[in-house]
């Protein structure tokens, strides 16, 4: 069963505009939650990560939002390049799972000029 | 400094025959996992390994199996392959829990 779902597939937007990004998780044991972002043919990069016991994470034009109440995280991309154009999964995990990533099927982002 | 290593990139082998493949973490880095992604599937934990010993297993068969060496380097192999395995194998290294880095992976055909 899908743990942690990316329920929208692909996003286009535009350049220096916002990008959000969505996931929602069905495991309330989840305590850790984490964004990559993945070109093809190479391994996912750590984009930003975020502790159950907090609600807000940024990290320069990156920032995760949780929602613990909703089982939500998102995350916004203010403001979008070009170069963010990319497959972005969400992943959660916590002692539960065994610290195991469990991840959405991704958000294929598409930033245009 | 030297991010996690997957050794081969990319391997074609035929149903039936098995496959091993080679992960080199991060130096300093003692928890190792793998990871299958497939286009029907999304990513999919294995198993991981920490301090030589397997700590977690995903759900996968048992023709998947996987080893951590003193060195922390990971070996996986997958017994009598099926077209089924045809995937992405990625190998993660990270010094505890949550923080993983992840390897280009190993893209492997079954023919």
């Amino acid at each position: 069963d899908q743990q942690v779902k990316q329920n929208s597939p692909s996003l286009s937007v535009q350049e220096g505009r916002i990008s959000i990004l969505n996931c929602d998780y069905t495991n309330s044991m989840f305590d850790y939650f984490l964004w990559y972002k993945k070109y093809p043919a190479e391994g996912p990069t750590f984009l930003i990560s975020i502790s159950s016991i907090k609600d807000k994470n940024e990290d320069g034009r990156f920032t995760v939002f949780l929602n613990k109440s909703a089982k939500h995280l998102s995350l916004h991309i203010v403001p979008s390049q070009p170069g963010d154009s990319a497959v972005y999964f969400c992943a959660a995990t916590g002692s539960n799972s065994g610290y195991a990533l469990n991840f959405g099927k991704g958000t294929s982002l598409l930033v245009t000029p | 400094k030297a991010g996690v290593t997957q050794t081969p990139r990319y391997l074609i082998k035929t149903r039936g025959q098995q496959v091993t493949l080679s992960c080199s973490p991060i130096s300093g880095h003692r928890s190792v996992s793998w990871y299958q992604q497939t286009p029907g599937q999304g990513l999919q934990f294995l198993f991981e390994y920490f301090s030589e010993t397997q700590r977690n297993k995903g759900n996968f068969p048992g023709r998947f199996s996987g080893r951590q060496f003193s060195n922390s380097r990971s070996e996986m192999n997958v017994s009598t392959l099926e077209l089924g395995d045809s995937a992405l194998y990625l190998c993660a290294s990270g010094r505890e829990s949550y923080g993983y880095t992840f390897g280009s992976g190993t893209r492997l055909t079954v023919v």
